[in-house]
């Protein structure tokens, strides 16, 4: 069955570093997000991408933050200067349309856990 | 802005007992309601998805039921097992433009041999 992958499963970095985490989407998806989600709290949006484009961002979302789609597989979100209060699970998620297609199931990867130290 | 909540947050029941997991939503033009699985550590698992339009679906031992208009949901889980041991999250997501989904804090559940 499909899945989407990520990698790493554990990055750890030092604060002010930049950082890098992969997804690799269900293959026949269109629209691709990232989540995250800090220790004991809730699940968050971070930013949808479609079309090679962003098309949706959460407030969390700024100007440290920036997604890629470098090739017909993967998709990529960058953390330019790590700071402390970025440390939580990032979650990759892909879906076959959007709303105005007809709206389908979101898949989840495993996750990356990134630490900042 | 939107608002998903999920009480109890924890709860713990004997094995063959059915679960009941409740979610609501402070915004009702939502354009469909998913539950996820989450074990420790681990990512999301799509258990359902009811579309706005469905007052119920069915998966297996799952049977998730949506009352829009009051802006709740609930998950049945028959005949629990240890297995199903797992936090339980619901997401919405809006129905105006937009495919993001906002996430309730889960419930843990143990189910107990």
């Amino acid at each position: 069955e499909p899945e989407v992958t990520q990698t790493p499963s554990h990055q750890v970095t030092q604060m002010g570093q930049e950082v890098i985490l992969r997804c690799v989407p269900i293959s026949n998806h269109l629209y691709f997000y990232w989540y995250r989600q800090i220790l004991g709290q809730k699940v968050e949006f971070l930013v949808s991408f479609y079309n090679n484009e962003i098309s949706e961002k959460s407030e969390i979302f700024d100007d440290q933050f920036s997604v890629e789609r470098p090739d017909g597989s993967n998709f990529t979100l960058k953390i330019r200067s790590t700071k402390l209060e970025d440390s939580a699970m990032y979650f990759c998620a892909s879906s076959e349309s959007s709303l105005w297609q007809g709206t389908y199931e979101q898949y989840f990867g495993p996750g990356t856990r990134l630490t900042v130290t | 802005k939107q608002e998903v909540t999920q009480i109890p947050a924890a709860l713990s029941v004997p094995e063959g007992e059915n679960l009941v997991l409740n979610c609501s939503f402070t915004d009702s033009a939502i354009y469909n309601l998913q539950w996820f699985r989450q074990d420790p550590g681990k990512g999301l698992t799509s258990l359902l998805l009811i579309q706005s339009s469905q007052r119920e679906q069915t998966s297996g031992r799952l049977n998730a039921s949506l009352d829009k208009s009051s802006g709740r949901s609930t998950l049945y889980i028959a005949a629990s097992q240890p297995g199903d041991s797992a936090t339980y999250l619901c997401a919405v997501r809006p129905g105006a433009a937009g495919n993001k989904l906002t996430f309730g804090g889960g419930t843990r559940v143990l189910v107990k041999p």
